[in-house]
């Protein structure tokens, strides 16, 4: 069965430094996402891009974030300025159509220190 | 805006029947997802309805009642596998973002 991949799995980084975080969404899916989980907390949306343009974004998606899909396979989420609050799981969901099932990624841990 | 409720924490004995309800408040509602998630890893898509009624798959099943802003998910036959997170989400209508409830902890005890 076909699945959404995300790697690393962990990361560690100082805070200031950029990172970027990979996915490979499910190869016929349009639609791909973004999301973070702070521990204990509940999933939250960051941003959704189709057509190689950003369709939609949350607050939380600020001018520090940047997404970008460098080919026909990867999508890319980028964090300028690492802040500790950054510090987080994060999820990348890809879906066949607008309103279709979105399916996750295992997610990326994020530790920023 | 949109939010979502549904209860903290549920514990359950294996092998009972377990429902975790969700209201919701949104102002262009597409359709309630539920996923669940273990501890440490990814939300995985469990149901959907969009229209009101019942939706049976295996020993899950979701309700949706639109004119109460309503749903549940029903989880029959528990198993010690099925201790985990159950979240809720809503779509709104032309958007894509999901909006996730805080998520239902069920404990399921022998």
């Amino acid at each position: 069965e076909p699945e959404v991949t995300q790697t690393p799995s962990h990361q560690v980084t100082q805070m200031g430094q950029e990172v970027i975080l990979r996915c490979v969404p499910i190869s016929n899916h349009l639609y791909f996402y973004w999301y973070r989980q702070i521990l204990g907390q509940k999933v939250e949306f960051l941003v959704s891009f189709y057509n190689n343009e950003i369709s939609e974004k949350s607050e939380i998606f600020d001018d520090q974030f940047s997404v970008e899909r460098p080919d026909g396979s990867n999508f890319t989420l980028k964090i300028r300025s690492t802040k500790l609050e950054d510090s987080a799981m994060y999820f990348c969901a890809s879906s066949e159509g607008l309103q279709e099932t979105q399916y996750f990624g295992p997610g990326t841990r994020l530790l920023v220190l | 805006g949109q939010s979502l409720e549904q209860p903290s924490e549920v514990t359950a004995v294996e092998g009972a029947i377990v429902q975790i309800n969700c209201t919701y408040q949104t102002s262009g509602f597409y359709g309630l997802s539920w996923y669940q998630q273990h501890d440490g890893g990814a939300p995985t898509f469990l149901s959907y309805n969009a229209l009101d009624g019942l939706e049976e798959t295996g020993r899950f099943s979701s309700f949706l009642s639109r004119s109460d802003s309503y749903g549940y998910l029903l989880l029959q036959e528990l198993q010690m596998k099925d201790s985990a997170s159950y979240f809720c989400a809503v779509r709104e209508g032309g958007y894509q973002k999901v909006t996730f409830g805080i998520g239902t902890k069920l404990q399921v005890i022998p």
